[in-house]
């Protein structure tokens, strides 16, 4: 069975203060991993797909890597709109996206 | 284009009460999907459908229904709805190349109170 863990569960950062979040995943045959921004009552959006162990993708102040066992989202000075629950997900044999629980992200001006 | 979009945004219900929520995708996709969102559970799939048809169910399925009515509309349907449904759902349809999903697009989400 597929299954994804995100870690830390939240994390509070001051403006400027990078660091990662952490996705580990357990998948027979990973087809994608997607990393997904999500607002407070909004639906999750769209950041990142990365397809195979040692893939890097950059958006503005994020950088998403994957290894076999594992995806980071490294936030580089992070400012407040940065603030969201971030969702990372895995589509493997089943054709399926398993999503992890998310991280909740808060940066302090 | 509007991607993917769902009807009604908020809900409230009481106990035994029925309803459809809708919801509708103009990128022209095969697949949709329905996930319900709980405080500390994460996104779970309730059903899904791969293509005009055809639907499978997912994670938790059970107290729902669902219509593939066309390529462009998949609804949910609660029968009798009871507070364990209590939700935020989300309706989804990813861009696929092959069995490989590039993306996949959420709708704004329907609140639902049971009481």
């Amino acid at each position: 069975e597929d299954q994804v863990t995100q870690s830390p569960e939240a994390l509070r950062l001051q403006e400027g203060e990078s660091s990662s979040l952490n996705c580990s995943y357990t998948v027979s045959g990973l087809r994608g991993l997607f990393w997904y921004r999500q607002d407070p009552g909004k639906g999750p959006e769209f950041l990142f797909t990365l397809y195979s162990a040692g893939e890097e993708k950059e958006k503005e102040r994020l950088k998403a890597t994957l290894t076999k066992k594992e995806s980071f989202l490294h936030i580089t000075a992070p400012k407040p709109e940065d603030s969201a629950t971030y969702l990372c997900a895995v589509q493997g044999g089943s054709e399926k996206l398993v999503f992890g629980k998310g991280t909740k992200l808060t940066v302090n001006p | 284009n509007a991607g993917v979009t769902q009807t009604p945004k908020f809900q409230v219900l009481k106990t035994g009460q029925s309803m459809t929520l809708q919801c509708a995708q103009d990128m022209n996709h095969n697949s949709m999907y329905w996930y319900r969102q709980d405080p500390g559970m994460g996104l779970r799939l309730i059903y899904y459908s791969a293509s005009e048809g055809t639907t499978d169910k997912g994670e938790v399925p059970n107290g729902y229904n669902v219509s593939r009515l066309n390529k462009r509309e998949f609804s949910l349907r609660l029968e009798s709805a009871a507070p364990s449904q209590t939700s935020v759902y989300f309706c989804a349809s990813p861009y696929e190349i092959g069995v490989y999903v590039e993306t996949q697009y959420f709708g704004p989400g329907t609140r639902l109170l049971v009481l």
